[in-house]
């Protein structure tokens, strides 16, 4: 079975600096896509980043990025120049390459120190 | 801009009770998504619409749960009777038709049974 395990509860960065939050997947499948949401203290669930596993660049949006490690099934968010708005519970989420299964990460709670 | 709406945003109501929560998906997104999250098992799959038709509800607890979309502009998810274990944050998502496989979150209902 597919699982995603964040082992980090809990993550802390200064202001304008740069985190890197990690997550690792189990899957048999070789294709497949890869999320990372973000969960604000609103609940509201953002999308934050996507990667397709067919592809070997890394996705990257604007100040946050990823590095997806196909063979090692990793697949780290980078947020660079962190920003006081970054804080949230951010999730990583994998999705089967038919859409029918998605599963979730425990969730890694980032503060951003001022 | 366009949102999933969730109804209500909070529900409290006595055990044994039935509950109804409602989603509006994206118009135009042909794909429907039920998660639950609590703080002990983080975000669950209970269900999963595409097109209208359930693909998957291995997740939910067929006994007392059930979910419906009546129409492509709604979907429901009841549980009757109601427990104070499904205490938890219900999250409606959709998503487009296509390959794009993404996600679009409404606010959640928290739901508390006492």
């Amino acid at each position: 079975a597919q699982t995603v395990t964040q082992s980090q509860p809990e993550m802390s960065v200064q202001e304008a600096e740069t985190v890197t939050l990690s997550c690792t997947y189990d899957t048999s499948e070789s294709d497949y896509y890869l999320f990372w949401y973000k969960q604000p203290p609103s609940r509201q669930m953002i999308l934050v980043i996507r990667q397709e596993a067919y592809k070997q660049q890394n996705a990257t949006e604007n100040r946050f990025s990823v590095n997806f490690q196909k063979a090692a099934k990793s697949f780290s968010l980078k947020i660079s120049d962190s920003q006081l708005g970054d804080a949230a519970m951010y999730f990583c989420a994998y999705r089967s390459s038919d859409g029918n299964q998605f599963y979730f990460g425990t969730g890694t709670s980032l503060t951003v120190i001022p | 801009d366009a949102r999933v709406t969730q109804t209500p945003r909070h529900k409290v109501t006595e055990m044994g009770q039935e509950v109804t929560m409602r989603c509006q998906p994206i118009l135009g997104h042909n794909t429907v998504f039920w998660y639950r999250q609590t703080m002990m098992q983080g975000l669950e799959l209970l269900a999963y619409f595409r097109n209208r038709a359930p693909l998957d509800d291995s997740g939910m607890p067929k006994d007392r749960f059930s979910a419906e979309m009546p129409d492509a502009t709604l979907a429901t998810l009841k549980i009757q009777p109601s427990e104070p274990r499904d205490s938890a944050v219900y999250f409606c998502a959709s998503g487009p038709q296509g390959c794009s496989y993404e996600q679009y979150f409404g606010p959640g209902t928290r739901l508390t049974v006492t």
